[in-house]
């Protein structure tokens, strides 16, 4: 069973501020999403990792992709209240039978405080 | 549409009855996706149609839960015999096609609560 874990689940920050989150999962894949909660929203799409070595950046968000450590991270530059939000990792189950689902990590909630 | 339509926004339903949950996917997405979040599980999938194809229904939890996609477009969520461990977000996603890489597109979900 595909398992994906992010750390730290809950994240307080200071505005100006750099940190990383961390997506950590169980099986050979080299498919890795991210996706972004506001409260009450749903989420949206942020990253579409899909080889070793995939480094993606919009704004002060950064991610990558290591399938060999089968580990992603996310990186905030100067994080900004705006960033306030839950970030999900996924990753595809890949059975082997086309099958497209996403298996998700517990997401992080950031709180960016002035 | 502009993007994935849910309704109703809100349910309430007491413990026993069925309920029904709609989704209208982006116009010309090929592929739907029914997730749902609760507070202990996280986001757990359910089932995925594309196109004419036989639907995956490997995520669904029990026999209580159905899924129909009617004209490859609108997508009905059914729960019968509604039990308090159903309560969660319901959400409905659609990418372009079905396939490794694709982005999903998510509606703002049907929060149900089981009384």
């Amino acid at each position: 069973e595909l398992k994906v874990e992010q750390n730290p689940l809950f994240l307080s920050m200071q505005e100006g501020k750099n940190y990383t989150i961390y997506c950590n999962y169980s099986t050979t894949s080299d498919r890795l999403y991210w996706y972004r909660q506001d409260p009450g929203k749903s989420l949206e799409s942020l990253f579409v990792l899909l080889s070793n070595g995939a480094v993606k950046q919009e704004g002060r968000l950064m991610a990558s992709l290591d399938t060999k450590a089968r580990l992603s991270t996310l990186h905030i530059t100067a994080a900004v209240h705006d960033l306030s939000a839950t970030y999900f990792c996924a990753v595809d189950t890949d059975s082997g039978a086309g099958s497209y689902q996403l298996t998700f990590g517990k997401g992080t909630k950031l709180s960016v405080i002035p | 549409g502009a993007g994935v339509s849910q309704s109703p926004s809100n349910k309430v339903t007491e413990k026993g009855k069925d309920v029904e949950l709609r989704c209208d996917p982006i116009s010309g997405h090929t592929a739907l996706y029914w997730y749902r979040q609760s507070l202990g599980q996280g986001l757990e999938f359910l089932i995925y149609f594309q196109g004419n194809s036989a639907p995956d229904k490997s995520g669904l939890p029990s026999d209580r839960f159905s899924a129909e996609r009617t004209g490859g477009s609108v997508s009905t969520l059914t729960i019968q015999r509604t039990q308090q461990e159903d309560s969660a977000v319901y959400l409905c996603a659609s990418s372009l096609v079905a396939s490794y890489g694709e982005k999903l597109f998510f509606g703002s979900g049907t929060q149900l609560s089981v009384l």
